[in-house]
């Protein structure tokens, strides 16, 4: 299986601050990585897909790079509405695959 | 636009079998793949398996001696079916629909909480 490493674990931030999460897979999956968010008592929500097309809603302070292994999940400015947990997702190589998750909190 | 609701009994002894249906409205059942996905505190997501409206499956192997997925196109319904369940299936269910032509999942359902208890 296609391991997938997300760091940090958790990240402490403010309002207005710029927050980057970075996912890294154990072998090259090109740009086939998906983020998602996730909000206790609500369903996951599919933000960012092939790396870097944002899913239509979704705001555009949301952005995704990267390519082969390393990615990111970028939010330019933090809103009270995207503390959540973030995972990304590999779509390369079945099995599909998960990161362990990004909490965002409120510093 | 479509919707999920994941239904089913949210204990479970061990040993036992785990039966989950996920209903979908809005939109048609037909066309799309459908799939079950986890959130456990330990293992964080964890997609299971999926199923073609036209009823073929594929599972993550790890489960697929112990997991069956069925559908039902008159009732709009995805089964779920986790065999000789442990404390290590205790777990947020989702069902999700595969987006068309890719490999993942929107959108999805709010989730069950399952607990296997003895």
């Amino acid at each position: 299986d296609v391991q997938m490493t997300q760091s940090p674990s958790s990240v402490s931030a403010s309002l207005g601050d710029r927050v980057t999460i970075t996912c890294r897979a154990s072998r090259d999956i090109s740009t086939y990585l998906a983020w998602y968010q996730l909000k206790s008592g609500e369903a996951p929500a599919l933000l960012v897909y092939a790396t870097s097309s944002l899913r239509t809603g979704v705001p555009s302070r949301f952005s995704g790079g990267g390519s082969g292994t390393n990615f990111t999940l970028t939010i330019s400015s933090l809103q009270p509405e995207d503390f959540a947990t973030y995972y990304c997702q590999q779509a390369n190589r079945f099995p599909w695959t998960f990161g362990q998750g990004t909490k965002v909190e409120i510093k | 636009q479509v919707f999920l609701e994941e239904s089913g009994p949210r204990v479970v002894e061990t040993s036992g079998t785990l039966s989950l249906t996920c209903t979908v409205s809005g939109n048609s059942i037909r066309g799309h793949y459908w799939s079950w996905i986890r959130l456990t505190p330990g293992r964080g997501l964890e997609w299971i398996g999926n199923i073609h409206y036209t009823g073929s499956t594929s599972f993550h192997p790890s489960l697929e001696s112990r997991a069956t997925i069925e559908i039902d196109l008159s009732k709009s319904q995805i089964a779920l079916n986790l065999k000789s369940v442990t404390a290590a299936d205790t777990a947020t269910y989702y069902c999700a629909r595969d987006v068309m032509g890719a490999n993942w999942f929107a959108p999805w359902g709010q989730g069950v909480l399952v607990t296997v208890s003895s």
